[in-house]
């Protein structure tokens, strides 16, 4: 079945700077992929997804990136701000697996004032 | 507005006892799942329901069963917990395949 690895498990960034979290994933048929961000004691929810027609989304400081040959996509977060600090989880899900979203292992970000 | 709404928030079982978690969404959404988190693990798939009368495993089914009682409520049950069921189970729901999933606030599980 699916299998996403995410990298880094933990990152710390000033406030102001770049962040990137990349994610590879082992079906080559997937062709959706979702990022999530979970506050403490919250839910995940979604923040950005792509499919696979697409090589990059960006929606203001947030994009996402994907390299279907590579078999990885990446969240890049632009002008970090301290309200970003959450962990940020990668997914990806194809029709092989009847449409499961199969989770990374997430990424805490902790952005510096 | 209450979206994914899961009970009980917290809840401390003995080794054998039996539970169910429930989990109601208000969205009219047609598949609904249930995850639970683990420290470095990420979010791990247990069962789904693509659609009403509809059940399927995930990536860690063992030791525990779904009902999916209608179109708003997909139930959880632990026949007998065990510790390695301690841990944070989400209830989430999403109106088809490939479209965003809506989470639920969790449920704290722990086994002793």
């Amino acid at each position: 079945g699916e299998n996403v690895e995410q990298h880094p498990s933990t990152l710390s960034v000033q406030e102001g700077d770049s962040a990137v979290i990349k994610c590879t994933y082992s079906d080559s048929a997937s062709n959706y992929f979702p990022w999530y961000k979970q506050e403490l004691g919250k839910g995940p929810q979604l923040i950005i997804d792509i499919r696979s027609n697409v090589g990059e989304k960006k929606d203001q400081r947030i994009a996402v990136t994907l390299n279907k040959t590579a078999k990885h996509f990446s969240l890049h977060i632009t002008e970090t701000q301290p309200e970003d600090s959450a962990v940020y989880f990668c997914a990806a899900s194809t029709k092989n697996s009847s449409y499961k979203l199969i989770f990374g292992s997430g990424t805490r970000l902790l952005v510096r004032p | 507005n209450a979206g994914v709404t899961q009970t009980p928030k917290f809840q401390v079982l003995k080794t054998g006892q039996s539970m169910t978690l429930q989990c109601a969404q208000d969205m009219n959404h047609n598949s609904m799942y249930w995850y639970r988190q683990d420290p470095g693990m990420g979010l791990r798939l247990i069962y789904y329901s693509a659609s009403e009368g509809t059940t399927d495993k995930g990536e860690v089914p063992n030791g525990y069963n779904v009902s999916r009682l209608n179109k708003r409520e997909f139930s959880l049950r632990l026949e007998s917990a065990a510790p390695s069921q301690t841990s944070v189970y989400f209830c989430a729901s999403s109106e088809n395949r490939h479209t965003e999933a809506f989470f639920g606030q969790g449920t704290r599980l722990t086994v002793v």
